[in-house]
């Protein structure tokens, strides 16, 4: 099993609706969060970052976070054509001594106009 | 303020010759940590240099190696270079480790091994 998953896509959704993303992580003890955008041949862009339970708004980006289920979510409202991109879910493997970030392999989000 | 700039952004080589990259963290960050990322894949760790000092490194051979300096920008060098090294090489830099925070990524150098 992987230590974050992430369905690799790709997702399609209509301008306008809610795009839905998830990610899943084996290690019950990741404490962190980040979600990343990345416009193909481009590098990772910070989104947003969430460590607490419950939801995290920034905008028209929501971040929830589920620790007895294991998942993360990012929610994506008012859909635009930009927003097509791949979005990576990362987390600081557990452990004081770790220092990497543990990435899925991204879903590919496409906006149809 | 300079985000973190990386160079070349690319590079052909040769199966078997070395290369060096590039890395100037953000102003105000003091750690860097290096990517490589394959074509529809998520970044993989190579190492973290904080303090002028490899802190951690990931799962890669030793031909991999780097350098941070006191300015704290860094190399990655890659020795013996193999076909399977082509990839996006991405530079991370963060305050501290990145834990809290996260990282900005500089916009790596394309690496292709021929």
């Amino acid at each position: 099993q992987k230590e974050v998953e992430q369905n690799s896509g790709p997702l399609s959704v209509p301008e306008g609706a809610i795009a839905s993303l998830n990610c899943t992580y084996s290690d019950r003890g990741s404490q962190s969060f980040f979600w990343y955008r990345q416009y193909s041949g481009k590098s990772p862009e910070l989104i947003m970052f969430i460590y607490s339970n419950g939801d995290k708004e920034d905008g028209r980006f929501t971040a929830q976070l589920n620790k007895a289920s294991q998942y993360v979510s990012l929610l994506i409202r008012d859909s635009q054509p930009s927003d097509s991109a791949t979005y990576l879910c990362a987390s600081p493997r557990a452990g004081d001594s770790n220092y990497q970030l543990i990435w899925g392999a991204g879903t590919k989000l496409i906006i149809k106009p | 303020d300079a985000g973190v700039t990386q160079s070349p952004t690319h590079l052909i080589k040769t199966r078997g010759q070395q290369v060096t990259l590039r890395c100037s963290p953000k102003s105000g960050h003091d750690t860097v940590s290096w990517y490589q990322q394959a074509l529809g894949q998520g970044p993989q760790f190579i190492f973290q240099y904080y303090e002028e000092e490899e802190r951690q490194r990931g799962n890669f051979p030793d031909r991999f190696s780097g350098h941070q300096f006191p300015n704290y920008s860094s190399e990655l060098n890659v020795n013996a270079l193999l076909l399977g090294d082509s990839a996006l090489y991405l530079c991370a830099s963060s305050l501290r480790s990145g834990r809290v925070y996260g990282y900005t990524f500089g916009s790596g150098t394309r690496l292709t091994v021929v």
